[in-house]
């Protein structure tokens, strides 16, 4: 296990609705990152939370945003669903310092919008 | 184009028997390169990690060998396992972007009795 949580394991939702997913990162993380992963594909980057400020981002839409809370937990919204944002949703947790930072990834939400 | 290829797409091999997966990029600078084991269904789990002055680092029956005048870094098992049976992915760290992680699209391996 590497100490990062995801919340829900799995959801279902249709197409121009909103959702919310959750992610809980390693005690002492600052930092959180969140990739697409679509079926058969490698992680995508959507953005990376720092302090509770984004400063990275994948290409993806302004209809994908986040949020990261003074406790280092963090939530992925996704605004007006579409199909192909059918997923895997992972964030990964590290805590930003010198040198190579190891990321550690939580098992993931699968998203199925319909 | 991927700026993280890998090959084979898949692989099957026998239990016990050794496999050498391939990794070529483009991503450049870079700082560090990595490899994560990935279960079905599952978040990425990290294997090695290298930095572009590392030429090998072994984690047990895995062994991850970086050749950065090529750009190519490979990932050899020994004496495969059931549990080894997984997806394989090749990761680059891109240097001044922030320690954002370019994923290749894997290698799924698939071990046999």
């Amino acid at each position: 296990e590497t100490g990062v949580t995801q919340s829900p394991t799995h959801l279902i939702k249709t197409r121009g609705q909103q959702v919310t997913l959750r992610c809980s990162s390693q005690s002492g993380h600052n930092t959180v990152s969140w990739y697409q992963q679509a079926l058969g594909q490698g992680p995508q980057f959507i953005f990376q939370y720092y302090r509770e400020e984004e400063n990275g981002r994948g290409n993806f839409p302004p209809r994908f945003s986040g949020l990261q809370f003074p406790n280092y937990s963090s939530e992925l919204n996704v605004n007006a669903l579409e199909l192909d944002d059918s997923a895997l949703y992972l964030c990964a947790s590290r805590l930003t310092s010198g040198g190579i930072n190891e990321q550690f990834f939580g098992p993931g939400t699968r998203l199925t919008v319909l | 184009k991927n700026q993280v290829e890998q090959s084979p797409q898949s692989l099957i091999i026998l239990e016990g028997k050794n496999c050498t997966l391939q990794c070529n990029y483009t991503v450049s600078p870079f700082s560090n390169l990595r490899w994560y084991k990935q279960d079905t269904g599952r978040g990425p789990v990290s294997l090695t990690i290298m930095t572009f002055s590392e030429n090998t680092k072994s984690n047990g029956r895995y062994t991850a060998t970086l050749d950065a005048d090529t750009k190519q870094s490979s990932l050899h098992i020994t004496a495969s396992q059931l549990s080894d049976s997984a997806s394989y992915i090749c990761v680059v760290n891109v240097t001044g972007g922030g320690n954002k992680l370019t994923f290749g699209t894997g290698t799924q391996l698939k071990v046999e009795l």
